[in-house]
């Protein structure tokens, strides 16, 4: 069964301390691996597609890298703007995507 | 980046009534979805739709639910006799445009309250 598990759940982050959000996956024929950054009460804001193991994209603060069984969100001196939570899914080889819970990320001041 | 707009942004029915929620996209796209987001749960997918007709639907994607796109443009989602579970966050999401990229753009959602 395809499955996206991310880790922690919650993450609390002193402005400029940098770290990494987990995302690890099962899916039979790896379409494509996104992230996702979600404000409370909106919906889900495209931040990266990642296609094969390997891979690595950034933007800003914000850079994604993919493994076989794993993407990493590494976040760079994060800032208090960068809190959200950073959704991670998968789309397999039957067109369907799977969404993780999320990781809530808090920078504080 | 695509836009999409969806209507309306909150909407509340009584149970058992029927609800219908409408996406707009703002560009052309090929592919169009739904999701469901129960209120602290994770996005769920309910549906995809593509050259008129449904490609992929989930478990959750029963004979409640129906979507079309009427006239070319607008993309609905009909939940017929709702039920209180059926209260979340539903969103719309596009793909497939000039590019056509599997990234999935979303909409605001609607807010569906069932009493």
């Amino acid at each position: 069964e395809d499955q996206v598990t991310q880790s922690p759940e919650a993450l609390r982050l002193q402005e400029g301390e940098s770290s990494s959000l987990n995302c690890s996956y099962t899916v039979s024929g790896l379409r494509g691996l996104f992230w996702y950054r979600q404000d409370p009460g909106k919906g889900p804001e495209f931040l990266f597609t990642l296609y094969s193991a390997g891979e690595e994209k950034e933007k800003e603060r914000l850079k994604a890298t993919l493994t076989k069984k794993e993407s990493f969100l590494h976040i760079t001196a994060p800032k208090p703007e960068d809190s959200a939570t950073y959704l991670c899914a998968v789309q397999g080889g039957d067109d369907k995507i799977i969404f993780g819970k999320g990781t809530r990320l808090h920078i504080l001041p | 980046e695509p836009e999409v707009t969806q209507t309306p942004s909150h909407q509340v029915t009584q149970m058992g009534q029927e609800v219908i929620l409408r996406c707009v996209p703002i560009s052309n796209h090929l592919y169009f979805y739904w999701y469901r987001q129960i209120l602290g749960q994770k996005v769920e997918f309910l549906v995809s739709f593509y050259n008129n007709e449904i490609s992929e639907k989930s478990e959750i994607f029963d004979d409640q639910f129906s979507v079309e796109r009427p006239d070319g443009s607008n993309f609905t989602l009909k939940i017929r006799s709702t039920k209180l579970e059926d209260s979340a966050m539903y969103f719309c999401a596009i793909s497939g445009g000039v590019q056509l990229s599997y990234e999935q753009y979303f909409g605001p959602g609607t807010r569906l309250t069932v009493t």
